[in-house]
């Protein structure tokens, strides 16, 4: 049980525009930063997106995030099949001093 | 290049240890905070603890408390993780990770991501 909530899954056609949603809760999302990671299977996560929506060099901008209150949502445009992966969301929680991740959205990319 | 190179993992038996080690390359180690996080076979992410810049502060998950060390070698820009008492359910793949992490002017600690990642290192658990 994830202390960030994610839905398991999400599809879409390439082209298209998806986004993934993460709910928390005061002490984690609703008081500190989130961050996105992607995971290819057997790879490391790859971080999309640091301190609510913010880009590392290299990452394209089809890929952006909101937060609001203790939900934060990550948007892929122009989906491609190479964007197939697991997205993971991330924050601190203040309440227990950790860093904490949602279960995991597998994206599929019909 | 900025890198991470995990290694140490293993077959283990329960009550066991062992120890991992992450060598960092091509960025100031001593500016970061470092973290480590373990995903088990098929599972999600699951971050395991943290040490701040200079090694005074560490922070761990509660499932490890007690059982898990972290410490980091600034001089030969090493992070590790000392797992004692293992179980099974620590069978992992474990990750170190460069913490995007600090305190800000006034205090408040901030922690915007992880930005590097390393390979990852096997730990098995099992009798």
């Amino acid at each position: 049980q994830s202390v960030l909530t994610q839905p398991p899954s999400v599809s879409a056609a390439p082209g298209q525009k998806v986004t993934i949603s993460c709910s928390g809760s005061s002490s984690n999302i609703g008081d500190n930063y989130i961050s996105w990671y992607r995971q290819l299977p057997g790879t490391a996560p790859k971080l999309l997106i640091s301190g609510n929506n913010e880009r590392p060099s290299g990452i394209p901008d089809r890929f952006s995030a909101s937060k609001s209150g203790t939900s934060a949502t990550l948007g892929i445009t122009g989906l491609q099949t190479g964007d197939e992966a697991t997205y993971y969301c991330g924050t601190w929680d203040s309440s227990t001093n950790t860093a904490v991740f949602g279960g995991g959205t597998h994206l599929t990319v019909l | 290049e900025v890198q991470l190179v995990e290694s140490g993992g293993g077959l283990v038996q329960p009550g066991g240890s062992l120890r991992l080690s992450c060598a960092a390359s091509g960025f100031t180690f001593t500016g970061y905070w470092m973290s480590w996080v373990r995903q088990a076979p098929g599972k999600g992410l699951e971050w395991v603890a943290s040490v701040n810049k200079d090694g005074s502060q560490k922070n761990y998950v509660d499932s490890v408390k007690g059982r898990f060390t972290i410490s980091r070698d600034n001089s030969n820009k090493s992070l590790y993780l000392h797992l004692d008492n293992l179980r099974t359910d620590d069978t992992a793949v474990y990750f170190c990770a460069r913490d995007l992490a600090d305190y800000g002017p006034f205090g408040s600690y901030y922690h915007f991501g992880l930005d590097v990642w390393g390979q990852g290192t096997t730990v098995t658990v099992s009798s």
